[in-house]
């Protein structure tokens, strides 16, 4: 089974610039996760989607980031402008959907988009 | 709000020793999971063990285990026979019980290295 594909791996760019990062999760997982992993740092969640729905977004800096999942399979997370403190590792995650309120469903992690801010 | 803390950033322990992650969390919640996911250099984070809280005996997968102390609040990893393939950044997580998918809420990471 294929894991959680993101791409790209490394991204360079100047403070102010635009960029975008995609995740394709494992096929049939309606939760989508981005998290921001700063260097030193665990992950934090930036936004969460069930389908093409946001969950939880109240992490995401919204006045420069923004995510999609049009068709509630694959998204796009864009930085626009990017600031020196958006250097970090941008992790996507999937999972099944639950199913009550005691149930768990293991997240995939895909392997990240490392971006560096010039 | 939860928090996770993890005051050892790193660690190292010869081959074929044992060794002891530390974790302490805090929560208002009385269920909850606890995870640690291990995070090899340029290698993808993947789930090592899970301790649901309502859950008094403590997990256990292979040469990995976990000391679940709820009223302290303390969940530490034990790897034990330690090998050169546990070298990584071990991260402490928490996620609430009582919703559908909760997202995870990690500590700051302990990095192992293994000694040879």
């Amino acid at each position: 089974e294929a894991g959680v594909a993101q791409s790209p791996r490394y991204k360079i760019i100047e403070k102010r610039q635009s960029v975008a990062f995609w995740c394709n999760p494992i096929s049939g997982h309606a939760t989508l996760y981005w998290y921001q992993q700063i260097l030193g740092q665990g992950p934090k969640l930036l936004i969460q989607f069930q389908n093409n729905g946001v969950v939880d977004d109240s992490q995401l800096p919204k006045d420069r980031f923004s995510a999609e999942r049009l068709k509630g399979v694959d998204s796009t997370l864009k930085i626009q402008p990017a600031k020196l403190e958006d250097s970090a590792v941008y992790l996507c995650a999937s999972s099944f959907p639950g199913k009550g309120p005691r149930s768990y469903n293991e997240q995939f992690f895909g392997p990240g988009t490392r971006l560096t801010v010039l | 709000a939860q928090t996770v803390t993890q005051s050892q950033p790193e660690m190292s322990v010869q081959e074929a020793e044992t060794v002891t992650l530390s974790c302490t969390y805090d929560t208002s919640e009385s269920d909850y999971y606890l995870f640690w996911y291990k995070q090899p250099p340029s290698r993808q984070m993947i789930l090592v063990i899970r301790q649901e809280a309502y859950k008094q005996q403590n997990a256990t997968e292979n040469r990995f285990s976990v000391n679940f102390q709820k009223a302290a609040k303390s969940f530490s990893l034990k790897i034990s026979d330690s090998q050169l393939g546990d070298a990584a950044m071990y991260f402490c997580a928490y996620r609430r019980l009582n919703f559908e998918n909760e997202k995870l809420t990690f500590g700051t990471g302990t990095r192992l290295t293994i000694i040879p």
